[in-house]
């Protein structure tokens, strides 16, 4: 069975342009998680959906983020306009429900450096 | 807040030596998960454990949940170069269902 897709894998953009992360999760998978990944802060929880609704979006650093779940099959993480500072890599993760003690699968990142 | 430390962040080490990272909150967490991350790839969960004082083997790998469920530890006994990586602790809220990352260790194991 396929993973977690994400796409694309890698983005170059310049400051000030829209950026958009996709995420397909694991199928039947009810809970989808977009963290981003920098040497110094380490992984981050970003946003959070459980049956496509948004539980928790404290972690978005700023309104130029914006995350959405149209579907069960489909997410994307958005930023407008994007700045150096956003430079990280960004996973998307998916779990069965969400339960503390569930497994989380993470996809293969997407890095992104604003220039 | 609650927040999760991880010590030490690097750890550099000959192959068949034993090591140990530990993971320390001052908040009580329903589970802990351990993840190991290789470069260019996302985290696999390589455990997880919910009862405090719990010990889980995998292998050559230990994972110890502390009594009072706010902290834990990997052992690794004669490391191998395949165990070179990023492991991060998460510790799981039973109120939310999310985790909390810590910032994570990065081995070196040199042959």
């Amino acid at each position: 069975d396929a993973g977690v897709i994400q796409s694309p894998r890698h983005e170059v953009t310049e400051m000030g342009q829209e950026v958009t992360l996709r995420c397909k999760p694991i199928s039947g998978h009810n809970s989808l998680f977009w963290y981003r990944q920098t040497m110094m802060r380490g992984l981050e929880l970003l946003i959070y959906f459980n049956n496509n609704v948004p539980i928790d979006d404290s972690g978005m650093p700023e309104d130029r983020f914006s995350a959405k779940m149209p579907n069960a099959s489909f997410s994307t993480l958005k930023i407008q306009p994007s700045e150096p500072r956003d430079s990280a890599v960004y996973f998307c993760a998916s779990s069965l429900a969400l339960q503390y003690q569930e497994t989380q699968y993470f996809g293969p990142g997407t890095r992104l450096l604003v220039l | 807040t609650q927040l999760l430390e991880q010590s030490p962040q690097f750890l550099s080490i000959q192959e068949g030596e034993n090591l140990t990272v530990y993971c320390n909150s001052s908040s009580v967490f329903s589970s802990l998960q351990w993840y190991r991350q290789e470069p260019g790839e996302g985290p696999v969960l390589l455990v997880t454990v919910v009862t405090g004082g719990e010990v889980k083997k995998l292998k050559r790998l230990t994972f110890q949940f502390g009594d009072a469920r706010k902290d834990s530890s990997l052992h690794i006994t004669a490391a191998q170069p395949g165990d070179t990586g990023l492991y991060l602790c998460a510790g799981g809220s039973s109120n939310t269902g999310k985790l909390i990352f810590g910032q994570g260790t990065t081995l070196q194991v040199k042959p």
